[in-house]
């Protein structure tokens, strides 16, 4: 069975600090796929970033980059320079190859403050 | 915006009643995903639907039903409600090309049910 594990609950940042949120991630299958999803206080899930298991190069856009390591299973996040419209909670996700069946699984999710 | 729509974005209503919420997902995208949020489940997968076919189930209850019309969109029934069934219900779509999961999904704003 698949499952994500966001350790983090709650994050506390000062504007402009940087801030690295962490995701392991368990599962049977040799392909897959990796998630990051944000929740503004407004509620809607906005998608960030799908990374593919065979695929190991980090990503960076803007200030947001992503850190995937298949050897410790995790598919961290960071954001560089952090600002209050940050503020949100972060959903890592996981979806195992499946043809139609592309149901995802979500971590517990992290909830980042950035006070100004 | 996501492309999605879900409507209505607020629901109160008393234990026992049924209601009906709906989903319409962005155009072009034949599979739509339900979930429920809530604080103690945290994010859920219930429901898939593809082209007007039940695709997969996840942590379902047998007093909720789904379905999705030819015009695509879907609708999900909760019925004899309970207190514990107040949460936010997402719907998703996604296209869901060949080797469906790595699509992402787009999710809709969300409707927030309440049950007293």
């Amino acid at each position: 069975a698949q499952k994500v594990t966001q350790a983090q609950t709650e994050i506390s940042v000062v504007e402009k600090e940087d801030v690295t949120l962490d995701c392991v991630y368990e599962t049977r299958d040799t392909t897959y796929y990796l998630f990051w999803y944000k929740q503004p206080p407004s509620g809607e899930l906005v998608f960030l970033i799908r990374r593919n298991s065979f695929d190991e190069q980090n990503e960076i856009s803007g200030r947001y980059s992503w850190n995937f390591q298949k050897s410790t299973s995790s598919f961290n996040f960071t954001i560089t320079a952090s600002q209050v419209v940050d503020s949100a909670v972060y959903f890592c996700a996981l979806s195992e190859r499946g043809g139609a069946n592309s149901k995802l699984t979500f971590g517990k999710g992290i909830t980042l403050s950035v006070r100004p | 915006d996501s492309g999605v729509t879900q409507t209505p974005k607020h629901l109160i209503t008393a234990t026992g009643q049924r209601v009906t919420l709906r989903c319409s997902p962005r155009s072009g995208d034949l599979s739509v995903y339900w979930y429920q949020q809530s604080l103690d489940q945290g994010l859920q997968f219930l429901i898939q639907y593809y082209n007007g076919e039940e695709r997969a189930k996840g942590n379902i209850l047998e007093r909720f039903s789904a379905q999705q019309f030819p015009d695509l969109h879907s609708e999900l029934n909760l019925s004899s409600l309970e207190l514990g069934d107040s949460a936010l219900y997402f719907c998703a779509s996604s296209v869901v090309g060949a080797g469906g999961a790595k699509n992402e999904q787009f999710f809709g704003p969300g409707t927030r049910l309440t049950v007293l």
